[in-house]
């Protein structure tokens, strides 16, 4: 199993631009999370998703979306970047609701000027 | 607001000495409370992890100790090491489907482990 990957793995935007962060896991996880890490700071919730079709609002939800269209894969969309957004971004995954461990991807580290 | 508060920020240890890096929290009904481990450029991993219904969880050199009616827990990390050097987080959650398990975390205290 390759577990939570993450691309790109770097990547600087201009203000304005928009991507998307990509993640998959083959774990069969229900659940998916976004987090963000600012340097100094723990990590932060921005959406998860509980299901495939099931998503929701975290800490610091603006400026972000996010779609479940499948089991494997959680994109997060950033349309009109910003340096507030300049940070790491870790995607994670858990089985179901009755477990608890939080599987972590590598990061994605986004640099916005 | 902030949930989970994490202290110190920075710690630094001797090698084989007694690392303990603690946390409070403020929501009663987190259930669950973790303990990752990150070195530089990975992502967080989990290193141990304890319910509410046990004051303490030892697992290796790595100790949880647990003090509920004082809201509050940390980590004990025995004969560190300098590979034990990371920053490591505190974290809490509320189980179940309708909080989707959310994890809040603490602010992160970076071990230095000097050989």
């Amino acid at each position: 199993n390759a577990g939570v990957t993450q691309t790109p793995k770097f990547r600087i935007l201009k203000i304005g631009q928009s991507m998307t962060l990509q993640c998959a896991q083959d774990m069969n996880h229900n659940y998916m999370y976004w987090y963000r890490q600012d340097p100094g700071m723990g990590l932060k919730l921005i959406y998860y998703s509980v299901g495939a079709g099931i998503t929701d609002k975290g800490e610091v939800p603006n400026g972000y979306n996010v779609s479940r269209s499948t089991t494997e894969d959680f994109p997060l969309r950033l349309e009109l970047a910003a340096p507030s957004q300049t940070s790491v971004y870790f995607c994670a995954s858990k089985r179901t609701s009755g477990s608890y461990e939080q599987y972590f991807g590598p990061g994605t580290r986004l640099t916005v000027t | 607001q902030q949930q989970v508060k994490q202290s110190p920020q920075s710690l630094i240890v001797q090698k084989g000495g007694i690392s303990i890096i603690n946390c409070a929290y403020e929501n009663t009904a987190f259930d669950y409370f973790p303990w990752y481990q990150q070195f530089p450029g990975k992502g967080p991993a989990l290193l141990i992890a304890i319910r509410p219904d046990v004051s303490e969880k030892k697992e290796g050199r790595f100790t949880i100790s647990f003090n509920k009616s004082a809201k509050q827990f940390s980590l004990h990390i025995m004969d560190s090491q300098p590979g034990d050097s990371a920053t490591y987080f505190c974290a809490a959650s509320i189980g179940g489907e309708t909080s989707g398990s959310r994890l809040t975390f603490g602010e992160g205290t970076q071990l230095t482990v000097n050989p």
